[in-house]
């Protein structure tokens, strides 16, 4: 069964804690795998796509990387306005699936 | 531009009425889709269309949910009857590309659903 996966669920940190978020998936034919922020009451805002293994975006202070089974997105030094869900979300054939989410709060 | 326009941004209704939500995308794209967001399911894929034209409905959960885009500015997603376990947010979002593979879509405001 197609499914994507994130970790940590909530992560909490000190303003410049730099750290990283994981999305794990199992779908069958990747054809790319997106990185999206969601502020509360908000839709998601599109971050990153990633369509191969060894690829990698950059924005900011925000870096995703992308394996075959896996991505993450780095996230250095954040600040407090980094404070928001992530969500990853990946596209097998003719269906996008989301994952859960991870709800990051960054303290000042 | 204005971005993903949706209306109303909340809606509270009672079980057994017709519920119609209404999205403008933006201005050339080509593709428009509806999402729905739950705590218990997290965001969920309805529908999509590519140059006005329904691709997938498979994720519409129910011959209670209908959607239309009767042209390139406007599309509704009409539930009926509604239920209690339809409250949730439902998105709208638009892209440049045709199809899945277009990868940055841009996301509504959203509407708020609650069903008594």
């Amino acid at each position: 069964e197609d499914q994507v996966t994130q970790s940590p669920e909530a992560l909490r940190l000190q303003e410049g804690e730099s750290s990283s978020l994981n999305c794990s998936y199992t779908v069958s034919g990747l054809r790319g795998l997106f990185w999206y922020r969601q502020d509360p009451g908000k839709g998601p805002e599109f971050l990153f796509t990633l369509y191969s293994a060894g690829e990698e975006k950059e924005k900011e202070r925000l870096k995703a990387t992308l394996t075959k089974k896996e991505s993450f997105l780095h996230i250095t030094a954040p600040k407090p306005e980094d404070s928001a869900t992530y969500l990853c979300a990946v596209q097998a054939y003719d269906k996008v699936i989301f994952g859960p989410g991870t709800s990051l709060s960054v303290i000042p | 531009d204005a971005g993903v326009i949706q209306s109303p941004r909340h809606e509270v209704t009672e079980m057994g009425q017709e519920v119609t939500l209404r999205c403008k995308p933006i201005s050339g794209h080509n593709s428009l889709f509806w999402y729905r967001q739950t705590m218990m399911r997290g965001l969920e894929l309805l529908i999509y269309f590519n140059n006005n034209v329904p691709i997938d409905d498979s994720g519409m959960p129910e011959d209670r949910f209908s959607a239309k885009m009767p042209n390139a500015s406007f599309s509704t997603l009409k539930i009926q009857p509604s239920e209690p376990r339809d409250s949730a947010v439902y998105f709208c979002a638009s892209s440049l590309l045709t199809g899945l593979a277009g990868g940055e879509q841009f996301f509504g405001p959203g509407t708020r659903l609650t069903v008594l």
